[in-house]
């Protein structure tokens, strides 16, 4: 129940397209889902996140559409450049507990 | 700027060798923590510091150990590193356990020779 299910593991997009990358949970007490680029050599950088109050949350490119009735989450990455090439982590929280990560996606975007 | 800084960068040690990694942080943040991640994996927590409470994952070898002696700096400290402790060693930082964000620092590639 403390799993989060991420997918696709690898996802290859046209630059210009649309990226999507989806989550999903069982542990309906979590209240908070960030989404975390992590570039090779670095450490994960914090992207965008959630409160299951909201439906949807956008910051320039990036937005995350979330149903709360599905139990499901995802990143869109619109107007997908080559510079958004990473692994993305979905993750998942409740209150002071630990943050429940995803498997992970390598998104590349061929220019 | 203020930032989470782990030095240094690279690190190769010996088989049972005992090895120190490093976490500063100029954020001010209450709580440190400690992630190791493995290649094509998601980080996974070992433990980490409310101000000085220590709160170790129970799944945590005892081979890892960690000093946080002020605000700013933490120490993971592996006492006999073996071939499987090769990783990213990750320092994280949150203003609060219920602050939801978590910063972190570029992290540490352990070798194991």
């Amino acid at each position: 129940q403390q799993q989060v299910k991420q997918s696709p593991q690898s996802l290859i997009v046209q630059k210009g397209g649309i990226s999507i990358i989806n989550c999903a949970y069982e542990n309906t007490a979590f209240d908070y889902f960030p989404w975390y680029q992590q570039f090779p050599g670095k450490g994960p950088a914090l992207l965008i996140a959630i409160r299951p109050d909201v439906s949807e949350k956008k910051e320039g490119r990036f937005t995350i559409s979330f149903n709360k009735s599905a139990k499901q989450f995802s990143l869109h990455i619109m107007d997908s450049q080559p510079g958004d090439s990473a692994t993305y982590f979905c993750a998942a929280r409740r209150g002071a507990q630990k943050l429940v990560f995803g498997q992970g996606t390598r998104l590349t975007i061929n220019p | 700027d203020a930032m989470v800084i782990q030095n240094p960068r690279y690190q190769v040690t010996q088989f049972g060798k005992p090895v120190t990694l490093s976490c500063s942080q100029t954020l001010n943040h209450n709580v440190m923590y400690w992630y190791q991640q493995k290649s094509s994996q998601a980080p996974k927590l070992l433990f980490h510091y409310y101000d000085k409470d220590f709160n170790n994952e129970a799944d945590t070898p005892d081979n890892f150990q960690s000093r946080r002696p002020n605000t700013s700096f933490c120490f993971l400290d592996i006492r006999s590193p073996g071939l499987g402790d090769a990783a990213m060693y990750l320092c994280a930082t949150s203003l609060g356990q219920t602050s939801y964000e978590q910063y972190f620092g570029p992290g540490t590639r352990l070798t194991v020779t």
